[in-house]
């Protein structure tokens, strides 16, 4: 039983277009992220949410918005989507020093 | 601004062998937690090993353990009697204390395993 599971797994999808991530968690974890992996490798978080609410986020561009409709989940939703935008997106939760990650969502402009 | 730091890009290490990847981390606070990741091409984020900053012992998971110097701000992993399996990008984390989960990650060291 997947603790952080994210859904598509691989996305491929053209420039300008709207696209969406989604991400359960089934540890009752009170806080979800979003990090980004980008082609370096580089890994940075993006957004987290404690309960519902938003209390980090890191200069991300405004096409960028995550919703949380309730502290199990937090989905990524990105318009217009740009070249740069391709990346390994990772949802995680945490609770304390633990911090879980779900298996990515690999997304792939054109 | 915390920042971690990386400065091996890329380790080879012989099968059996051992190999130490180093990490270096800034901070002005005196609680706080360090990581090592590993990262195979599934692209899946495994937990290897937690330091707890305010534990002068260093942790050790198996294989796997760190030299945590506190003083000089170094966190390095460890990893003896290399497997096959042990070859994966590897990232050091740092986190800060409370409840935050904002892990602050290097620019990761890609470990080779030769058999």
């Amino acid at each position: 039983d997947t603790a952080v599971s994210q859904t598509p797994k691989y996305l491929v999808t053209q420039m300008g277009n709207d696209k969406s991530i989604k991400c359960e968690q089934n540890l009752g974890h009170d806080t979800m992220y979003w990090y980004k992996q980008d082609s370096k490798k580089f890994l940075k978080i993006m957004f987290s949410y404690n309960n519902k609410e938003l209390i980090i986020n890191e200069t991300v561009p405004n096409r960028f918005s995550p919703k949380s409709p309730d502290k199990a989940h937090l989905n990524l939703h990105i318009n217009s989507l740009e070249l740069g935008d391709s990346a390994v997106y990772f949802c995680a939760s945490s609770q304390r020093d633990r911090v879980y990650f779900g298996e990515g969502s690999w997304l792939t402009v054109v | 601004a915390q920042t971690v730091t990386q400065s091996q890009p890329e380790m080879s290490v012989q099968e059996a062998e051992t190999v130490t990847l180093s990490c270096t981390y800034d901070t002005s606070e005196s609680d706080y937690y360090l990581f090592w990741y590993k990262q195979p091409p599934s692209r899946q984020m495994i937990l290897v090993i937690r330091q707890e900053a305010y534990k002068q012992q260093n942790a050790t998971e198996n294989r796997f353990s760190v030299n945590f110097q506190k003083a000089a701000k170094s966190f390095s992993l460890k990893i003896s009697d290399s497997q096959l399996g042990d070859a994966a990008m590897y990232f050091c984390a740092y986190l800060p204390f409370g409840n935050t989960g904002k892990l602050i990650f290097g620019q990761g060291t890609t470990l080779q395993v030769k058999p």
